[in-house]
């Protein structure tokens, strides 16, 4: 069956430039999106189709999808963005989570 | 504005059911599906299965097969998940999210706790 890896975590400083990655075989022919969970709440939807951006969620996020690897880019990465993420893709009918990144903004 | 209302929090023995409700408003029901994901204390998002609002069909992961069931009542807008058997395994933070036609999910509800024990 068709799965997706997440690092277990990223670190990265104010305001530099945070990268997390979602493996799978041949994802780049799979939509994929990411959503952003802080603790207590509920996930939110940060990218999708990739690399578009839902209203309201700030321009410093970014995605891309090429060969086997999705990437959230976090540019400029503040404080309020030490968050879990996870990305998330279809397999036929079925959707796949990755197992989640914990990003820690130090 | 859309809102997925869903139900309070469900304290149940192992072997035994349970059946979580998550109310839609705010936007044409038929016209979403309707995903229950999972969260156990301290892990990540587990996704459960989903119904199309509008005919009804849905899909479900194979780890659940025979033992979840979603269903849908239309009068009230309203998705339910029947969940059989449980174990301590089961317990966890169950969401419904709205699925759009891009595949992705634009709106969670708050979730709805279910303890086994």
């Amino acid at each position: 069956s068709y799965e997706v890896t997440q690092p277990p975590s990223v670190s990265v400083s104010p305001g530099q430039t945070a990268s997390i990655s979602c493996s799978g075989d041949n994802l780049e022919d799979r939509f994929t999106c990411w959503y952003q969970q802080k603790p207590g709440q509920p996930p939110v939807l940060v990218i999708y189709q990739d690399k578009k951006r839902p209203s309201g969620i700030p321009e410093r996020f970014s995605g891309s999808n090429s060969g086997n690897t999705a990437t959230l880019t976090i540019t400029g990465t503040q404080a309020v963005d030490e968050a879990d993420y996870y990305c998330q893709t279809w397999d036929s009918n079925i959707v796949l989570f990755g197992g989640g990144t914990k990003l820690t903004v130090l | 504005q859309v809102q997925l209302e869903q139900s309070g929090a469900e304290v149940k023995v192992p072997g035994a059911s349970v059946k979580l409700s998550c109310k839609a408003s705010g936007y044409s029901f038929t016209n979403y599906k309707i995903h229950w994901v999972r969260q156990a204390p301290g892990q990540g998002l587990e996704w459960l299965g989903m119904i199309v609002p509008s005919g009804g069909g849905t899909a479900y992961t194979q780890k659940f097969q025979g033992r979840l069931s979603v269903t849908r009542d239309m009068s009230t807008a309203t998705v339910f998940m029947h969940l059989r058997s449980l174990t301590s395994a089961d317990a966890a933070l169950y969401y419904c999210a709205r699925g759009n036609a891009e595949g992705d999910f634009d709106f969670w509800g708050h979730g709805t706790l279910v303890t086994v024990s």
